[in-house]
């Protein structure tokens, strides 16, 4: 059964730092893996997409790489703002079932 | 605009009431999904559809039911809630077969009681 985990569950970071959030899953065999942001009470909104077949894809400050093989992902987040603090979801579709992680709740220190 | 929408946002009920959440896609999307979000669990998918008339479980089904008559609507039917059914519910959609990215509603938190 496919599992997703998101370490750390909590990361705090000053302001201008840049930091990259970690998302592991247990089967490789996915069709791809997809970052969201959400904001307190709110839904969830897509940041990057990245297919089985491509290595990452990139949208501004925001950089995210699969290694299939080993089952990684990675989010990188440059020169962190205040208004980047929300938890960051990565999911999995394996078989066209979803699968999320738990999230990491980042809060960046002004 | 191309959105998700769900309705009620909000709703409390009693325990055996049949309630149902709608959701609707205006992106022509194939592929719609239930999900349910709770504290220390993440979300987890309820349902999904890849097309009109074709739906599966996901990993939380019990205690759900939901129909795809038209393209564009999953909605999500409790036909005896129970309190353990307490939670937000997300409804999304996506191109292709969810080989694509996945557009979410605004959620909606049902509280039984």
């Amino acid at each position: 059964k496919q599992e997703v985990t998101q370490i750390p569950a909590a990361l705090s970071v000053p302001e201008g730092e840049n930091l990259v959030l970690n998302c592991s899953f247990t089967d490789s065999a996915i069709y791809n893996l997809q970052w969201f942001r959400q904001d307190p009470g709110k839904g969830l909104t897509s940041l990057l997409l990245i297919q089985s077949s491509q290595r990452e894809q990139t949208s501004g400050r925001l950089n995210a790489s699969l290694d299939k093989s080993s089952g990684r992902s990675t989010l990188y987040i440059a020169a962190s703002q205040p208004g980047d603090s929300a938890t960051y979801l990565c999911a999995v579709n394996r078989d066209d079932k979803i699968i999320f992680g738990k999230g990491t709740r980042l809060h960046i220190l002004p | 605009e191309a959105q998700v929408t769900q309705n009620p946002r909000y709703l409390i009920t009693v325990t055996g009431k049949k309630l149902t959440v709608t959701c609707s896609q205006n992106m022509n999307h194939e592929y719609m999904s239930w999900y349910r979000q709770d504290p220390g669990l993440g979300l987890r998918q309820i349902y999904y559809s890849m097309n009109v008339e074709v739906t599966d479980k996901g990993d939380v089904p019990e205690g759900y039911k939901v129909s795809r008559k038209e393209k564009r609507n999953f909605p999500l039917i409790l036909e005896s809630p129970s309190p353990n059914q307490t939670s937000l519910y997300f409804c999304a959609s996506t191109s292709g077969m969810a080989r694509n990215e996945q557009f979410f509603g605004p959620g909606t938190r049902l509280t039984v009681l």
